[in-house]
């Protein structure tokens, strides 16, 4: 079984310029995540999707941030403008719903770096 | 707001060690309490996880104790070995919303 995919695995952008990451969940995934880990904390929530409808982006700053998943499969955060604060790893993950535990399966990532 | 707290923020063990990592709740609505492994450019992977109704869980090396009076929670590497090193998450889940995740603990096993 292919696990959540992301792209791209590293970005390094000036401040103020945009930026958009990917990600792929796992086949027959409802429900994905999207977090933002500094380095040195744990994972953040950013938002989560139930299929192509939103369930929480209370901690997404809505200013600069924006994310949309398209037929409730792939999913795009994007960033416009950047702030140096927003460098970190922006982990992407998925859940089957239904499942007894909510164990979530996380991608990679994608470290950014904002200059 | 901090929901789960958790300490030490890092740990040296020797191989063999157990090392022990706690993490402590304020949301009681949380009836789901994983520990993600998370080794460097990876993503985080569940390694166990406890219902509150248990006050203990067992997985090969790893046990998990839980005091649901004290809201805590402690994950127990028994055995240590060198490929243990990595950052380990205790998080809570009310099973609505999103895992709320611990600081972190980075492990070192020394050989």
């Amino acid at each position: 079984e292919a696990g959540v995919a992301q792209s791209p695995r590293y970005k390094i952008i000036e401040k103020r310029q945009s930026v958009a990451f990917w990600c792929n969940p796992i086949s027959g995934h409802a429900t994905l995540y999207w977090y933002q880990q500094i380095l040195g904390q744990g994972p953040k929530l950013l938002i989560q999707f139930q299929n192509n409808g939103v369930v929480d982006d209370s901690q997404l700053p809505k200013d600069r941030f924006s994310a949309e998943r398209l037929k409730g499969v792939d999913s795009t955060l994007k960033i416009q403008p950047a702030k140096l604060e927003d460098s970190a790893v922006y982990l992407c993950a998925s859940t089957l719903q239904g499942s007894s535990y909510n164990e979530q399966f996380f991608g990679p990532g994608t470290r950014l770096t904002v200059l | 707001q901090q929901q789960v707290k958790q300490s030490p923020q890092s740990l040296i063990v020797q191989k063999g060690g157990i090392p022990i990592i706690n993490c402590a709740y304020e949301n009681t609505a949380f009836d789901y309490f994983p520990w993600y492994q998370q080794f460097p450019g990876k993503g985080p992977a569940l390694l166990i996880a406890i219902r509150p109704d248990v006050s203990e869980k067992k997985e090969g090396r790893f046990t998990i104790s839980f005091n649901k009076s004290a809201k805590q929670f402690s994950l127990h590497i028994m055995d240590s070995q060198p490929g243990d090193s990595a950052t380990y998450f205790c998080g809570g889940d009310t099973g609505r919303r999103a895992l709320t995740f611990g600081s972190g603990t980075r492990l070192q096993v020394q050989p």
